[in-house]
């Protein structure tokens, strides 16, 4: 099965800031990764899908970049509503698809 | 509005069985794959299972596989999670999602590309004597 492994496990970052979180798969899988946004409390909600693209109402200061085994999610300008855990997950060939084990984001 | 609504959770004995239950609303149903995932008390998200669309391809988390049953009724727009033989450490939240996607043709090959792209709201299972 394919690893996901993120980092940083959490930050603590001011607003205004730029927050770079990083996955790493344990096999290149192309662009087959997805980011999302949890709040506590709330289900998970799809940030980024197929490694860069941004979701329907999803902020402009997200983004994501990466291909075969390294990714980012970017977090251009820090906003408190942007506190947060964010999880990679990859959906490359068959499942399990697994997903990195979360960042904390502190404002 | 599209939505999934996740209901059967509770408190069961170990060893005990549950079925949850996933309904969805506002979309066609039948058309997409979906999957459950669960969240332990303070701890990240847990891949669990998928289906296929008309259930024929089913896939399991190791950590469930031989005790957790998916399955799916288009007819009746829902999607379910049997679980057999509950741990104390099967307590979590779970979550059924869509599967959307689009797919794509590159170098000869076809791809599909998967996103969770909508959620229900959870419910809580607790293993507990």
């Amino acid at each position: 099965d394919i690893q996901m492994t993120q980092s940083p496990s959490s930050l603590s970052a001011s607003v205004g800031d730029r927050v770079t979180i990083t996955c790493r798969a344990s096999q290149t899988i192309s662009n087959f990764l997805n980011w999302y946004q949890q709040k506590p409390g709330k289900a998970p909600k799809l940030l980024i899908y197929v490694a860069s693209n941004l979701q329907s109402g999803v902020p402009s200061r997200f983004s994501g970049s990466g291909s075969g085994t390294d990714f980012t999610l970017t977090i251009s300008s820090l906003q408190p509503e942007d506190s947060a855990t964010y999880y990679c997950q990859h959906t490359y060939s068959t499942p399990p698809w697994t997903f990195g084990q979360g960042s904390k984001v502190e404002i | 509005e599209v939505q999934l609504v996740e209901s059967g959770g509770g408190l069961v004995q170990p060893g005990g069985s549950l079925r949850l239950s996933c309904a969805s609303s506002d979309f066609l149903f039948s058309g997409h794959e979906m999957i459950w995932v669960r969240q332990a008390p303070g701890q990240g998200l847990e891949w669990l299972s998928y289906i296929s669309t008309t259930g024929n391809n089913i896939h399991y988390a190791d950590s469930v596989k031989g005790r957790f049953i998916i399955s799916r009724d288009n007819a009746r727009n829902s999607l379910y999670l049997q679980m057999n033989s509950l741990r104390a450490e099967d307590t979590a939240i779970y979550y059924c999602a869509r599967a959307g996607g689009y797919g794509d043709f590159s170098g000869g090959t076809h791809y599909y590309y998967y996103y969770m792209d909508v959620w229900g709201q959870g419910t809580t299972v607790t293993v507990s004597s």
